[in-house]
C-alpha cells in the first residue's frame, strides 16, 4: 500500500536498551522528519533529511541518531534510551517540491 | 525567531455550531501556512495550506482559513461543526526562502470537544 508507515505502533524498552523506530514510505518523497510529541511540548523536531545520505539536527536531537542511506527508509535509533524519552514519536515526509508533511500513525514508546 | 501562538488551548462548542480557531505567528514576511488535524491516536493530516495569493483557502472536511496580513493571522474556520471534527488541530509556518531546509515551526495546538 502506497503511504507512510511507522513501525512498531507500540514500544516498551527498558532504561539502557538501544531501540530502532522504523519509518518507511512509499512515494519516494525527499523530505523525511521524526518529531516527538509531548503533552505541553507539542511536536519537536529531533532529525530531517533532505535526501538519501542528508540528515540534519532539529531541535531535540541529543540522544538520536539517524541514518538514511535509501530514500524510502529514515529509521531513528535512541542509542542507550531514558525515561525522558518516553514519547510519541511521528515520521513525516515531504517531496521536494511541496511543504505539506504526511505523517505516519506514530509510534508510542515507553521506556521503563 | 519564528513562532506560532495558538491562543486557545481547549475549545468545546455544539454539533452544528461555527468554528474559528485562531493562529498567530511571527514572521518576518509572509511564511507559508498551514493547519493540521490529529485526531486521537492518529498522526497528523493536512487540512489546508496558504502559500501565496487568495489569502481565503479552501481546505478538505469543509475547513476554510483566511490568512490576515496585518493581524499575523492564519485563523481555521468551519461553519458548522459535526462530532468528527472534535480532534486537536496544530497550525505551522515554513520559510519560503528556507531552500533544503523545509522545516515547520508548530503551535501548540487547540483541542477541539464538540457537544451532542
Amino acid at each position: 500500500d502506497a503511504g507512510i508507515t511507522q513501525s512498531p505502533r507500540y514500544k516498551i524498552t527498558e532504561t539502557g536498551r538501544q531501540v530502532t523506530l522504523m519509518c518507511h514510505q512509499t512515494w519516494s518523497h525527499s523530505y523525511m522528519f521524526w518529531y516527538r510529541q509531548d503533552l505541553g511540548h507539542g511536536l519537536r523536531l529531533i532529525y530531517y533529511s533532505a535526501a538519501a545520505d542528508i540528515t540534519d539536527k532539529g531541535e531535540v536531537p541529543d540522544g538520536y541518531v539517524v541514518s538514511r542511506s535509501k530514500t524510502e527508509n529514515f529509521p531513528l535509533t535512541l542509542e542507550s534510551a531514558t525515561r525522558s524519552q518516553t514519547s510519541v514519536y511521528f515520521c513525516a515526509s515531504s517531496e521536494r517540491g511541496g511543504y505539506g508533511y504526511t505523517f505516519g500513525s506514530g509510534t508510542r514508546l515507553t521506556v521503563v | 525567531a519564528q513562532s506560532v501562538t495558538q491562543p486557545d488551548i481547549h475549545i468545546t462548542v455544539s454539533e452544528g455550531a461555527s468554528l474559528e480557531l485562531r493562529c498567530n505567528y511571527s514572521y518576518g514576511a509572509t511564511p507559508y501556512l498551514f493547519w493540521y488535524v490529529q485526531s486521537p491516536g492518529q498522526g497528523l493530516q493536512l487540512l489546508l495550506k496558504y502559500f501565496s495569493g487568495d489569502t481565503l483557502v479552501q481546505g478538505i472536511k469543509g475547513f476554510e482559513a483566511e490568512f490576515k496580513r496585518s493581524q499575523s493571522s492564519f485563523n481555521l474556520r468551519k461553519p458548522s461543526v459535526h462530532w468528527s471534527d472534535a480532534a486537536e488541530y496544530f497550525c505551522a509556518v515554513g520559510d519560503p526562502n528556507a531552500g533544503n531546509n523545509r522545516k515547520l515551526i508548530w503551535g501548540l495546538g487547540t483541542s477541539l470537544a464538540v457537544n451532542p
